[in-house]
């Protein structure tokens, strides 16, 4: 059982270039969530979904966006990348409802860095 | 002024040591409270849940609830070097949704054997 996966696990970007991480889950979960972490600022809450075909905007969301095609995946894309998207990105997801228990289940993580 | 607050050390203790992680939080309408572990280079893993006030204990660790001061801890009992990571506070309103989660900023533990 793999969980959450997310590839790639690093990337280096130059200013204005695009690309778009994946994140597949094995858990069958309903809700997906995209965050970034920065030293200092915790994590942040980029998007968000609910179930397949749905996104939402979290806190952060200016400078990407996301796909929800299928229920086990879940891609974030960045279309003309900024230093300031330089962070460590992660995906998570979660049971809706009664088996809610409010844990999020991470991946391991996505180093991006953006020259 | 940030929601929740989190002092981000690092912290550094002698192995068997008793560990206290804290944070504050501003929005009084919080009801789940979360304590999530994170090894270096590793994603967030969820170690204690309390919901609303009060203590809930596991083994070596124990989480405590204050909502009169918007206060909760985290405490860990002869510390292992096996403990050290980043421990992050989280907390929410509801869970029926979207877990929309607030996180801490994480403190750094290290324990030294």
């Amino acid at each position: 059982n793999a969980g959450v996966t997310q590839t790639p696990k690093f990337r280096v970007l130059k200013t204005g270039q695009s690309m778009t991480l994946l994140c597949a889950q094995d858990m069958n979960h309903e809700y997906m969530y995209w965050y970034r972490q920065d030293p200092g600022m915790g994590l942040r809450l980029i998007h968000y979904s609910v179930g397949e075909g749905t996104t939402a905007k979290g806190e952060v969301p200016d400078g990407y966006n996301v796909s929800r095609l299928k229920k086990q995946n879940f891609l974030l894309g960045l279309e003309s990348a900024a230093p300031s998207q330089t962070s460590v990105y992660f995906c998570a997801s979660s049971y809706p409802g009664q088996k809610n228990t409010g844990e999020l289940f991470f991946g391991e993580g996505s180093r991006l860095t953006v020259l | 002024q940030k929601e929740v607050e989190q002092d981000p050390g690092p912290l550094s203790v002698p192995e068997g040591a008793i560990v206290s992680l804290n944070c504050t939080y501003s929005n009084s309408a919080f009801q789940y409270f979360m304590w999530y572990r994170q090894y270096s280079r590793k994603g967030p893993e969820l170690l204690m849940y309390t919901y609303s006030s009060g203590n809930k204990e596991d083994g070596r660790f124990t989480a405590q609830v204050d909502k009169s001061s918007k206060y909760i801890s985290l405490f860990i009992r002869d510390s292992q070097p096996s403990d050290s990571a980043t421990y992050l506070c989280a907390m929410t309103l509801g869970i029926r949704g979207y877990n929309k989660l607030i996180f801490g900023a994480g403190t750094r533990l290290a324990v030294h054997p």
